[in-house]
């Protein structure tokens, strides 16, 4: 058991298709992040919130949509994806203002197709 | 803008060797936190160890340790006795003041033999 659970694992779409990523935390922690893994490039940070309100957009395409119901649940909704977007996203969470860092989900393996 | 330098795309060590990632980072600022995070084939990201800027002291973690030098703004980190299940990709990564957001490195592929 993690604390940071991501689901789907795996995810293969359409360009046309919607779907969405789930993650969620148990961990007491109030800022949650999206992160886009791509090979031999550094994680870069796509949103984060912090108590629910969305902190940060570090200039992400609208074609991607997040959700933050409450300080466990952070969503990410997927419209119109390009082939390029295929990458590892992951979430993570931590207590803001806390300096251990964050805690990792095991990321969605998403392929668009 | 603050930035994060791997340049070991790929390292190799043999079992029970030892082994130094390097990392370099770029900031103005004086007091920042820097991470090494270890990301095995389950691709989850597990903090291996942390260093605060105003500690001299290098920090240390059982087998895992840093050489962190402010100066050079050079944070490295070194890995005892390497065991099998170190086979990993290794992430450092940076945060500044008054800010939650991690800076993340390219990453090293470490790879590990028996």
């Amino acid at each position: 058991e993690t604390g940071v659970t991501q689901t789907p694992r795996h995810l293969v779409m359409g360009m046309t298709n919607k779907k969405s990523l789930k993650c969620e935390q148990h961990l007491g922690h109030n800022a949650m992040y999206w992160y886009k893994q791509s090979a031999k490039k550094p994680l870069e940070l796509m949103f984060v919130y912090n108590f629910k309100e969305q902190t940060e957009n570090n200039s992400v395409p609208s074609r991607f949509s997040p959700e933050c119901p409450n300080s466990s649940h952070l969503f990410l909704h997927l419209h119109t994806l390009q082939p390029e977007d295929s990458a590892l996203y992951l979430c993570a969470s931590s207590q803001p203002g806390a300096n251990y860092g964050y805690t990792f989900g095991s990321g969605t393996r998403l392929t668009v197709v | 803008a603050q930035t994060v330098t791997q340049s070991q795309p790929e390292m190799s060590v043999q079992e029970a060797e030892t082994v130094t990632l390097s990392c370099t980072y770029d900031t103005s600022e004086s007091d920042y936190y820097l991470f090494w995070y270890k990301q095995p084939p389950s691709r989850q990201m597990i903090l291996v160890i942390r260093q605060e800027a105003y500690k001299q002291q290098n920090a240390t973690e059982n087998r895992f340790s840093v050489n962190f030098q402010k100066a050079a703004k050079s944070f490295s980190l070194k890995i005892s006795d390497s065991q099998l299940g170190d086979a990993a990709m290794y992430f450092c990564a940076y945060r500044g003041p008054n800010t939650d957001k991690l800076i993340f490195g390219t990453g090293t592929r470490l790879q590990v033999f028996p």
